[in-house]
């Protein structure tokens, strides 16, 4: 069975103040690691899609990574519009069973 | 370029009835899958239609069902409603199964 587990599930930043955000990933056979940010009340935001370990892409603040067993999310110097929910998901191979989450991470960022 | 939209934006249903939701993809997505997203649970695969066709299908109780029109319009359909089943209906679009855009959801309330 696919897994995928985010920590931390909080995470409380000054602005500024730079982290990386951590996707642990279990899957046979990986088609696809996908991050989005999702804001309260709204659908989750596509952000980036990952396909072989080593593969990194930048969007503005925000960095990712991959490797064999896990993505990180790098965010430099966070702005309070940063403040949100990230959300990772995997697609195995067979694409059988759509995209599997993580829980997220919610990241607040302190002016 | 419109993006992924989702209708109604709010529901209350009472429990035992049913009731539809619809999705309208981005213009020439063929693949539109839904996802139920709660506290608890997080996000979860419900189904995926390509081409009018269910490709993919969660595990959810038959209750649960979707179509997809020539248009590649879909809906979904919940019968017999449960307290349970109050959630945030995700819909999401992408051209080829893989990159998938949300649209915003719909609040379903069961009371």
């Amino acid at each position: 069975e696919d897994q995928v587990t985010q920590s931390p599930e909080a995470l409380r930043l000054q602005e500024g103040e730079s982290s990386s955000l951590n996707c642990s990933y279990t899957v046979s056979g990986l088609r696809g690691l996908f991050w989005y940010r999702q804001d309260p009340g709204k659908g989750p935001e596509f952000l980036f899609t990952l396909y072989s370990a080593g593969e990194e892409k930048e969007k503005e603040r925000l960095k990712a990574t991959l490797t064999k067993k896990e993505s990180f999310l790098h965010i430099t110097a966070p702005k309070p519009e940063d403040s949100a929910t990230y959300l990772c998901a995997v697609q195995a191979g067979g694409g059988a069973d759509g995209l599997t989450f993580g829980k997220g991470t919610h990241l607040i960022i302190q002016p | 370029k419109a993006g992924v939209t989702q209708t109604p934006r709010y529901l209350i249903k009472t429990r035992g009835q049913q009731v539809t939701l619809s999705c309208s993809p981005i213009s020439g997505h063929r693949s539109v899958s839904w996802y139920q997203q709660t506290p608890g649970q997080g996000l979860q695969f419900l189904f995926e239609y390509f081409s009018e066709t269910q490709r993919n299908k969660g595990n959810f109780p038959g209750r649960f069902s979707g179509r997809q029109f020539s248009n590649s319009r879909s809906e979904m359909n919940v019968s017999t409603l449960e307290l349970g089943d109050s959630a945030l209906y995700l819909c999401a679009s992408s051209r080829d199964g893989l990159e998938a855009f949300f649209g915003q959801g719909t609040r379903l309330t069961v009371v």
